[in-house]
């Protein structure tokens, strides 16, 4: 049961424009989003959250987006860097568990186009 | 500030034989994570301990088991180990058990022959 999908396996952008990588959940415990990126030989690194009791987060050139009633969120980047290739999660996280188990996601290999 | 950091980077260990791998968390934080992440998926949650006690286990069976110490580094031992172990174990630290913010290691690439 996979409670954190990114249907989108791999996404392509041309430098400069807007990337958008989508997330969705099924699990209404979770109150706690997380995006991660990872580059091969290394392992994931955290790069921006968002809680429930909010609907955007932004950090410099990165903007977590959450739909809590369509169950969804997206980060957004702009604009789009080569830097920025590689594969992002999304991970859930619910204070109620009582400890920081994160869900993850499959991933999402993003590739800016120079 | 030292980050997390997890040896060996690279392991091959046949059928049936047992392994440990070694995590130290980063400096100050008290919980680490373990995860498993097969070959196109996302990390796997195995467990997690604080302060030197399990808090929370996932889907993983009892060959599975950990330790942390006091100085809060820790070890995932794998018995037994199967071709599926096949996969890349990710350890994360964090500050207290109800933090949201893991910081990862580079990981160790288990492969099972």
């Amino acid at each position: 049961d996979q409670q954190v999908k990114q249907n989108s396996p791999s996404l392509s952008v041309q430098e400069g424009r807007i990337s958008i990588l989508n997330c969705d959940y099924t699990n209404s415990m979770f109150d706690y989003f997380l995006w991660y990126k990872k580059y091969p030989a290394e392992g994931p690194t955290f790069l921006i959250s968002i809680s429930s009791i909010k609907d955007k987060n932004e950090d410099g050139r990165f903007t977590v987006f959450l739909n809590k009633s369509a169950k969804h969120l997206s980060l957004h980047i702009v604009p789009s860097q080569p830097g920025d290739s590689a594969v992002y999660f999304c991970a859930a996280s619910s204070f109620n568990f009582g400890n920081e188990k994160l869900t993850f996601g499959t991933g999402t290999r993003l590739t800016i186009i120079p | 500030e030292t980050g997390v950091t997890q040896s060996p980077t690279h392991l091959i260990k046949t059928r049936g034989q047992q392994v440990t791998l070694r995590c130290s968390s980063q400096s100050g934080h008290n919980t680490v994570s373990w995860y498993q992440q097969a070959l196109g998926q996302g990390p796997q949650f195995i467990f997690q301990y604080y302060r030197e006690e399990e808090n929370g286990r996932g889907n993983f069976p009892p060959r599975f088991s950990g330790l942390q110490f006091p100085n809060y580094s820790s070890e995932l031992n794998v018995n037994a180990l199967e071709l599926d172990d096949s996969a890349l174990y990710l350890c994360a630290s964090s500050l207290g058990r109800g933090s949201t913010e893991a910081f990862f290691g580079q990981g160790t690439r288990l492969t099972v022959v």
